[in-house]
């Protein structure tokens, strides 16, 4: 099956600073790979995506790249704010998804 | 639409008793899935439905039953509870595509503790 690894598990920047989250898949089959974040108490949600006919997807201050050949794909975010705080997954998967263990990001003013 | 919605928040149950996690969603989604989160641990896939009728198991599907009769409900039973399924638990559902996995939507969760 499916082996999702995500690093770090925790980040802690500065507010306007970047974070880069890395994940690394196992399964080549593999087509679609979802970011959730995931503040306190509350459930995942998903914050952005990219499948695999894809190497680049932006949404306002949040990219993600995905290395095929590498088996890679990252979560940068850019200008850092507080409320980016919580916990991000990665997962992995074609027709069921495989998470990764999370990073907690700490963003302080 | 509500979306997906579990039921119920809460649960505390001692040791051998059995209980069903109910999820129900209204976007007519036909994939749903089960997953419980533990500290450090992610999201593991404990059984998962392609559509009604059909079930399948996941990462960690042992002490856990599904069914899936209709569409819109998922239940989840805890055959005989054990304090390792002392968990959150969260339901989720996605809509069906020719192209594999779509964005999961997820249930507020359940949080779960077996004495």
């Amino acid at each position: 099956g499916e082996n999702v690894e995500q690093h770090p598990s925790t980040l802690s920047v500065q507010e306007g600073d970047s974070a880069v989250i890395k994940c690394t898949y196992s399964d080549s089959a593999s087509n679609y790979f979802p970011w959730y974040k995931q503040e306190l108490g509350k459930r995942p949600q998903l914050i952005i995506d990219i499948r695999s006919n894809v190497g680049e997807k932006k949404d306002q201050r949040i990219a993600v790249t995905l290395n095929k050949t590498a088996k890679h794909f990252s979560l940068h975010i850019t200008e850092t704010q507080p409320e980016d705080s919580a916990v991000y997954f990665c997962a992995a998967g074609y027709s069921t998804l495989t998470f990764g263990k999370g990073t907690m990001l700490l963003v302080s003013p | 639409n509500a979306g997906v919605t579990q039921t119920p928040k809460f649960q505390v149950l001692k040791t051998g008793q059995s209980m069903t996690l109910q999820c129900a969603q209204d976007m007519n989604h036909e994939y749903m899935s089960w997953y419980r989160q533990d500290p450090g641990m992610g999201l593991r896939l404990i059984h998962y439905s392609v559509g009604a009728g059909i079930t399948d198991q996941g990462e960690v599907p042992n002490g856990y039953n599904v069914s899936r009769s209709t569409t819109e409900d998922f239940p989840l039973r805890l055959l005989s509870a054990a304090p390792s399924q002392t968990s959150v638990y969260f339901c989720a559902s996605s809509p069906r595509t020719s192209g594999g996995s779509n964005e999961q939507f997820f249930g507020p969760g359940t949080r779960l503790t077996v004495l």
